[in-house]
């Protein structure tokens, strides 16, 4: 069974860092890309990041560009997402999904991302 | 720039059949979609990829009931027999011009 646990939300002052994680199982990772979306408070889900099964084809939202960093350690089973310079509009909950040709096939829970002071 | 539009809601009665539209931006009607149920305090789950070719691959588990179809620039999802699980929202979602994943902006399935 495909399993995609989130972890690392929380709160976090703007202009602050977060690392969020997600642990994968049931499926060989590192063979497949791994997507981040996220969704805002009562918003729809919004694309973040794509990154390559080995790790060297990296893709951004323009919102996230340059503020937040995408990897993987496919020895680990773990999808990382490093946030820095976060802003009030970065509050969301984060899903990471895995990949089929553009598509989001699988989904985790998500993890709560507030930025407040 | 590709976008996706989708109607903000839709209901339709227990038992009945509905369909849910999702609109491609003209010169990108070839797309491959896939579309997404998210019930209410849950993540979302994969129901299924619409093909160009009209073919559509199914998410684990999901029932016969969800169907997709297309017209054109429009992709479809019908429910059909309606049931109170599926009142939900539902996502389109495209892989889009200069390497960026798009979502259309949801559709609030109200069952009756």
């Amino acid at each position: 069974e495909v399993q995609l646990v989130e972890s690392g939300g929380g709160l976090v002052q703007p202009g602050g860092s977060l690392r969020l994680s997600c642990v994968a199982s049931g499926f060989r990772f590192s063979s497949y890309w791994m997507h981040w979306v996220r969704q805002a408070p009562g918003k729809g889900l919004v694309w973040v990041s794509l990154i390559s099964s080995d790790g060297s084809n990296i893709n951004y939202a323009d919102s996230v560009k340059g503020r937040f960093t995408i990897s993987r350690d496919n020895a680990k089973n773990t999808l990382n997402l490093q946030m820095s310079s976060l802003r009030a509009e970065d509050t969301a909950v984060y899903y990471c999904a895995r990949d089929y040709w553009g598509i989001a096939d699988y989904w985790g829970q998500g993890t709560l991302v507030t930025v407040s002071s | 720039q590709l976008v996706l539009t989708q109607s903000p809601s839709a209901s339709a009665s227990l038992g009945a059949s509905v369909k849910l539209t999702c609109t491609l931006t003209s010169g990108h009607s070839s797309n491959v979609i896939a579309w997404h149920q998210q019930q209410p305090e849950k993540g979302p789950r994969y129901l299924m990829r619409f093909n160009s070719d009209g073919s559509h691959t199914k998410g684990d588990g999901i029932p016969d009931r969800f169907s997709g179809s297309s017209s054109g620039a429009e992709r479809y999802l019908t429910i059909s027999s309606l049931q109170s699980e599926d009142e939900a929202d539902y996502y389109c979602q495209t892989w889009g011009t200069g390497n960026q994943g798009v979502f259309g902006g949801g559709t609030k399935l109200t069952v009756l």
